[in-house]
Order: structure tokens, then C-alpha cells, then sequence
């Protein structure tokens, strides 16, 4: 299956600063990739929709000036979370569409592995 | 707008065992595509199994299986002779095949626990 990466893995920041996460698609060009926060124990919180060269799409009720979203080729988005807080801890997952046909494998997103954030 | 529900917050089956995981959802759409994905500890989305709705035959991929029931709007997964490495929490997921910037919508999930 297609490859999506995630950088970093893991990162630890103090409050007031900004930490910027990246997602690439290794092995195919993405033209829309997806941003989710994820709770412990819980569902995938879709945060927005990213299309390359274009703004991102935001869900209801998240911050586009807190979470800023950034598609500038095809194999990579980044999220930047500006002023993080304390409550902005949680893990943070990226997706991409692999690009294609309508009934075949176009129709899928694959995932990068995550980043973990602590804002202490 | 479209939902997903797994109606089971958590199973268990023993190993070598089969076992199979609700999904219902709910949607107006006639062209859509359902994902099962799993969810290990490591915490990476693996896709597990994909059905689109305009085909009849249920998807298998090797252990994993799935019943598709149109009307119904139900997805159940099936996993054969289950394994320590199935232990994870399984996510089904509901996409439009109307565009391609339509997202996954997920249901809260379902937590598998393999006894050994």
C-alpha cells in the first residue's frame, strides 16, 4: 500500500511556542490530505481537509489561526499548532488520498503514524 | 450527513477463534465506499479491508472478511483463526464516492482483546 510519513514522531514543547508537524506521501502524489486529532480511547476528530495549493478546509470549531494548515506540494502538508497550550496535547494524525480512478485504490487514504504532542 | 455506529465498545475471542465486529451506518447515498481499519497499540491506521457499494461480492483479504448488507446498511467484519496480532481497536469507516475530498467518517471504534 501506499507510504505516509510523519515527522516528528513524537515532541515535547513549553506553552507558547509553536510546533510545526509534517506529512509526506512517500511513493505517490497526494492532492488531498486530512488532519485528526485523536483522544485517548477515542474515534479520529477530523480537524480539516488540506488540497494542494489551495486554503484548507476546516471542521466546525477548529481554530484555523491556532492550527494552521499548509499544502504546498503534492507529497507534503504541515500542521502548525501556533501558541500551543496545555490543552492542545493529543495525538495528531495525518491521511492522504491516493490519487486515481473512481473504484479503485484513488478511493483510499492511508495514514501516516501519528505525532504525539505535549505542551507542558 | 452520513453516520457510522459499532454498537460494541469491546470483544475478546480466544486465539485460533473467529469473531465478528458490527458496523452499521447510515446514509442516503447509492455509490459510497466502507473501510475497516485496525488500530494497534503503535497507534498507526492500518487499512484491514475495503468494500465498495456497487459490488455485491463481500471483500475478503486472507483471515479477514466482511458481510455487506446494502440494505441493511451493514458492514460487519469477520476475522478467522484469530491471532495475538489482531489484538487492536478496529475503526469502520464510511467515504462518498462523490469526491475526492470527501473524508473518512469513522464510528468510535470497536476494541479487540485476542486471549491467549
Amino acid at each position: 500500500g501506499a507510504v505516509v510519513s510523519q515527522h516528528p514522531s513524537w515532541v515535547i514543547c513549553k506553552s507558547g511556542t509553536s510546533v510545526k508537524i509534517e506529512c509526506r506521501s512517500l511513493d505517490f502524489q497526494a492532492t488531498t490530505m486530512f488532519w485528526y486529532r485523536q483522544f485517548p480511547k477515542q474515534s479520529l476528530m477530523l480537524m480539516a481537509t488540506s488540497n494542494e495549493g489551495s486554503k484548507a478546509t476546516y471542521e466546525q470549531g477548529v481554530e484555523k489561526d491556532k492550527f494552521l494548515i499548509n499544502h504546498a506540494s503534492l507529497t507534503l502538508s504541515t500542521l502548525t499548532v501556533t501558541s500551543a497550550h496545555p490543552e492542545d496535547s493529543s495525538f495528531y494524525i495525518c491521511s492522504a488520498r491516493v490519487p486515481g480512478l473512481a473504484g479503485g485504490p484513488g478511493d483510499t487514504q492511508y495514514f501516516g503514524p501519528g505525532t504525539r504532542l505535549t505542551v507542558l | 450527513a452520513q453516520t457510522v455506529t459499532q454498537s460494541q465498545p469491546e470483544m475478546s475471542v480466544q486465539e485460533a477463534e473467529t469473531v465478528t465486529l458490527s458496523c452499521t451506518y447510515d446514509t442516503s447515498e447509492s455509490d459510497y465506499y466502507l473501510f475497516w481499519y485496525k488500530q494497534p497499540p503503535s497507534r498507526q491506521m492500518i487499512l484491514v479491508i475495503r468494500q465498495e457499494a456497487y459490488k455485491q461480492q463481500n471483500a475478503t483479504e486472507n483471515r479477514f472478511s466482511v458481510n455487506f448488507q446494502k440494505a441493511a446498511k451493514s458492514f460487519s467484519l469477520k476475522i478467522s483463526d484469530s491471532q495475538l496480532g489482531d489484538a487492536a481497536m478496529y475503526f469502520c469507516a464510511y467515504r462518498s464516492a462523490w469526491s475526492g475530498n470527501t473524508p473518512l467518517v469513522f464510528g468510535k471504534g470497536t476494541r479487540l482483546s485476542v486471549i491467549a
